[in-house]
């Protein structure tokens, strides 16, 4: 099993900028979770997915973010404009709902905004 | 979701065991306890989970009191690359976990 794949792993881009952020989530998972990873507030959840449906965006910070899924295998979180705060490691997780919920993560985004 | 309580650091020799305790004393009968860590640079990585009955797999054993307002991750024997931050989480059934700051385990050689 391939586990979650995420891409790209880094991603150095310019105050302003779109930046877009993919995931692949397990194959057979049907519950998708974004979360950003910083020193000084560490893992938040920003949006979780149920069967390709946004349940819960609370977590998103501002209208800036964004984030779709499309069909069962892909998700994308999207900022635009990007800010230098928004620097942080974007991680995408799956999970199969009803089986212990344990999630699986992917190995992240490391995003840096200049 | 519950709160948990965890040290913030912990040292354990190289080969013994190492035992990571988790406050949890609001924990409501329905409430799961899950344990998660994550080695530096990557993402977090499930070890165990449970309810109200001890739980071991091959990664580590979970123990937890009969009160369940706390319990203990153990790995039995660690190694070097057992080096992570460890999350204790309590959840119910819905899918949103809470990862707080957890607990920085450092095996020494």
């Amino acid at each position: 099993d391939a586990g979650v794949i995420q891409s790209p792993r880094h991603e150095v881009t310019e105050m302003g900028q779109e930046v877009t952020l993919r995931c692949k989530p397990i194959s057979g998972h049907n519950s998708l979770f974004w979360y950003r990873q910083t020193m000084m507030r560490g893992l938040e959840l920003l949006i979780y997915f149920n069967n390709n449906v946004p349940i819960d965006d609370s977590g998103m910070p501002e209208d800036r973010f964004s984030a779709k899924m499309p069909n069962a295998s892909f998700s994308t979180l999207k900022i635009q404009p990007s800010e230098p705060r928004d620097s942080a490691v974007y991680f995408c997780a799956s999970s199969l709902r009803g089986q212990g919920y344990e999630q699986y993560f992917g190995p992240g985004t490391r995003l840096t905004v200049t | 979701d519950a709160k948990t309580t965890q040290p913030p650091s912990m040292d354990c020799a190289e080969g013994r065991a190492a035992n990571l305790p988790c406050n949890h004393s609001t924990i409501s009968g329905n409430e799961y306890v899950y344990w998660y860590r994550q080695i530096h640079s990557q993402g977090p990585q499930y070890i165990i989970h449970g309810l109200k009955n001890n739980e071991t797999n091959e990664m580590a054993s979970l123990i937890i009191t009969e009160d369940r307002k706390s319990s203990t991750l153990i790995l039995p024997h660690a190694t070097l690359r057992d080096t992570a931050v460890y999350y204790c989480i309590v959840k119910n059934t819905g899918n949103q976990f809470y990862f707080g700051t957890g607990t920085s385990l450092t095996v020494i050689p």
